[in-house]
């Protein structure tokens, strides 16, 4: 089975903190995705990367970062937190090729900024 | 106007009821069709998987697509207590290689 893990189910931060949110699947895939998840909202990509060091911008970039210096594992920047940035972070991870729209997400984390 | 449009319910039925879970979507490049559940705080997973157009069943799950009309439905019957959670569609297609459009999800709630 696929398995995906980040590295804290909740959070809790202040204002202007910088924050890191890991995540590690351990099925080689290539493919991997942050997203975050708000009510009425839906999912929406932040940044995914389909290899290791490169990355590429999604539908909500600003206020974040990524880095990716290992296969399995991709990690999400908050360079300076705000109150918007209280949310549900998903990150997910897909294999190459035919399969790739099939994405396994983690278990989540709960972000809440003060 | 939203690329993928999903109705958020909440949606209530009793046991044993059939469910039906909709989408409509704008981009005509969509290709993959995709069923994610997901359960009150966990991350979505993957319950149903469709390449273009037709039916695909799974159990109690059936997924339609219809590409002509943009539509795609999820078919749950004899539904059941533990089917309650919140459905996602999502989709791919096109240059988009990879990446999921999803839609804002349907709350269900499946009452003994």
């Amino acid at each position: 089975d696929v398995k995906v893990t980040q590295s804290s189910r909740y959070l809790v931060k202040r204002t202007g903190e910088k924050v890191f949110l890991e995540c590690v699947q351990d099925m080689d895939h290539e493919n991997m995705f942050w997203y975050r998840q708000d009510p009425g909202l839906g999912l929406r990509l932040i940044y995914f990367s389909y290899d290791v060091k490169m990355k590429e911008k999604g539908d909500i970039p600003e206020g974040y970062s990524v880095s990716r210096e290992k296969k399995e594992r991709f990690s999400l920047i908050l360079e300076s937190a705000s109150t918007n940035q209280t949310s549900m972070y998903l990150c997910a991870s897909s294999p190459s090729g035919g399969a790739a729209e099939t994405q396994y997400f983690g278990p989540g984390t709960r972000l809440l900024v003060l | 106007q939203k690329e993928v449009e999903q109705d958020p319910g909440p949606l209530s039925v009793p046991e044993g009821a059939i469910v039906s879970l909709n989408c409509t979507y704008s981009n005509s490049a969509f290709q993959y069709f995709m069923w994610y559940r997901q359960y009150s705080r966990k991350g979505p997973e993957l319950l149903m998987y469709t390449y273009s157009s037709g039916n695909k069943e799974d159990g109690r799950f059936t997924a339609q697509v219809d590409k002509s009309s943009k539509y795609i439905s999820l078919f749950i019957r004899d539904s059941q207590p533990s089917d309650s959670a919140t459905y996602l569609c999502a989709m791919s297609g096109g240059t988009s290689y990879g990446k999921l459009t999803f839609g804002q999800g349907t709350i269900l709630t499946v009452h003994p």
